[in-house]
């Protein structure tokens, strides 16, 4: 059966420490590979898309890599502040007109 | 102003009642959805409607019913609510093609039924 894990349910850090959340699938073939962050009574924020073909993606003091071969994606923030404080999402889809899939998150807390 | 933006925020009512869950968007997106976020914060898609025609219906009971009079807008009707249909509603958009933009999302309606 398809499945979307994300490892960690909750992650503790601290402050300026560098975060990585952990996202793999299984019986997938995803054409690209996004990542969310959800805020308490807030819906999903889009933050970064990775094609199947790149290998890594970033956008500020965020980054995001792929590999398809291990069929893994993964999350980082550097620098990480108590404002990065949330429930972050992968969520992919295969090709065509597929809606995206979401996994069920990992809620982060930087700890100042 | 709103890009994705759905009524009520909350919703309390009875078991057994019909309610409906309205959401526009006004980003000119050609796709539209509905997904479910239970206790678990598990987010589940239940429609998807693209220029207006259901092109995913996933296994959602046939009580749960969307409507798209046009291309902005998608609402859900739910009849004969069942205590498990509480959770949190969410409308999302998003234009072909335009993948590196995601989707954007509605903040949600909260249902709770009692």
């Amino acid at each position: 059966s398809q499945k979307i894990e994300q490892n960690s349910e909750a992650l503790n850090i601290q402050e300026g420490k560098t975060a990585t959340l952990t996202c793999n699938y299984t019986n997938y073939s995803p054409a690209y590979l996004q990542w969310y962050r959800q805020d308490p009574g807030r819906g999903p924020v889009f933050l970064l898309l990775i094609r199947e073909n790149e290998k890594e993606k970033r956008k500020e003091r965020l980054k995001v890599t792929f590999d398809t071969t291990l069929k893994q994606s993964l999350f980082h923030i550097t620098a990480s502040q108590p404002a990065d404080s949330a429930t972050y999402l992968c969520a992919l889809r295969n090709s065509g007109n597929t809606p995206l899939v979401f996994g069920k998150g990992t809620r982060l807390s930087v700890i100042a | 102003d709103t890009a994705v933006s759905q009524t009520p925020k909350y919703l309390v009512t009875q078991m057994g009642n019909d309610k409906s869950i309205k959401c526009e968007q006004n980003l000119g997106h050609d796709t539209m959805y509905w997904y479910k976020q239970d206790s678990k914060k598990f987010l589940k898609i239940m429609f998807s409607y693209n220029n207006k025609e259901l092109i995913i219906n996933e296994t959602v009971p046939n009580r749960f019913s969307p409507k798209s009079p046009d291309k902005a807008h998608l609402n859900l009707h739910i009849n004969s609510l069942e205590l498990g249909d509480s959770a949190v509603y969410f409308c999302a958009s998003s234009q072909d093609g335009r993948e590196l933009f995601g989707y954007t999302f509605g903040s949600g309606t909260r249902l709770t039924v009692v």
